[in-house]
């Protein structure tokens, strides 16, 4: 059974509308990570939540947010994608107190 | 500063090959851990291990295995009797005292062929 879930696993959006990626888990885990990955490079961390704390990273660009409504959900917002963003975004969770992350499948986004 | 670095971009075997993949790091923290990932072309991340600071001892998981070394700073990853399903791109990660985070190394493309 799938843990981390990322909904679409594809999509396709126009240079500047904005678009929303989805991230559930099933792990009850109480951090939650978002990541870009463009194509032959590591995952780069965007931000993450400890619990309902936002954590950004400093060179996170401002036209990506970030939503957790509860524990078991976590949104991507892109408000004005440009062709730069087309990448893989991961979402990834941990536990609290251990160390490792699991990730999702994935979402490959294409900007047109 | 944390850094991951995988010198090894591209490894290509014939089935049936043993093959490592080379990891070292660097960090200033006590307390780390080390990962490796198995990145498919399906794009997910699998994890595959977890070592503490603490704990050297290699480990043997079927055909994979990871040989920790603090005196060389390194966390080499070998397959033995590789199989085509083993062709991924394979990622060393750190993680130290910063909540968490995941240092990556730049992933090593490994293709088995039959």
């Amino acid at each position: 059974d799938a843990m981390v879930i990322q909904n679409p696993r594809y999509q396709v959006t126009q240079f500047g509308k904005p678009v929303t990626l989805s991230c559930s888990q099933t792990l009850n885990h109480n951090v939650m990570y978002w990541y870009q990955q463009k194509s032959s490079q590591a995952p780069k961390l965007l931000f993450h939540y400890y619990d309902k704390d936002f954590n950004n990273e400093a060179d996170t660009p401002d036209n990506f947010q970030s939503r957790r409504p509860n524990t078991s959900f976590c949104f991507l917002d892109i408000r004005s994608p440009g062709l730069g963003d087309a990448a893989m975004y991961l979402c990834a969770t941990r536990l609290g107190g251990l160390e490792t992350q699991y990730f999702g499948p994935g979402t490959r986004l294409l900007v047109l | 500063a944390q850094k991951v670095t995988q010198a090894q971009t591209e490894i290509s075997v014939v089935e049936k090959e043993d093959v490592t993949l080379d990891c070292v790091y660097e960090t200033r923290d006590t307390t780390y851990y080390l990962f490796w990932y198995k990145q498919p072309p399906s794009g997910e991340l699998v994890f595959l291990i977890r070592r503490n600071s603490f704990d050297e001892q290699n480990e043997i998981s079927g055909r994979y295995s990871w040989n920790f070394q603090k005196s060389t700073s390194s966390f080499n990853f070998t397959i033995t009797a590789s199989q085509v399903v083993d062709s991924a791109v394979y990622f060393c990660a750190l993680s130290g005292n910063q909540g968490g985070k995941l240092i990556f190394g730049q992933g090593t493309e490994l293709s088995v062929k039959p």
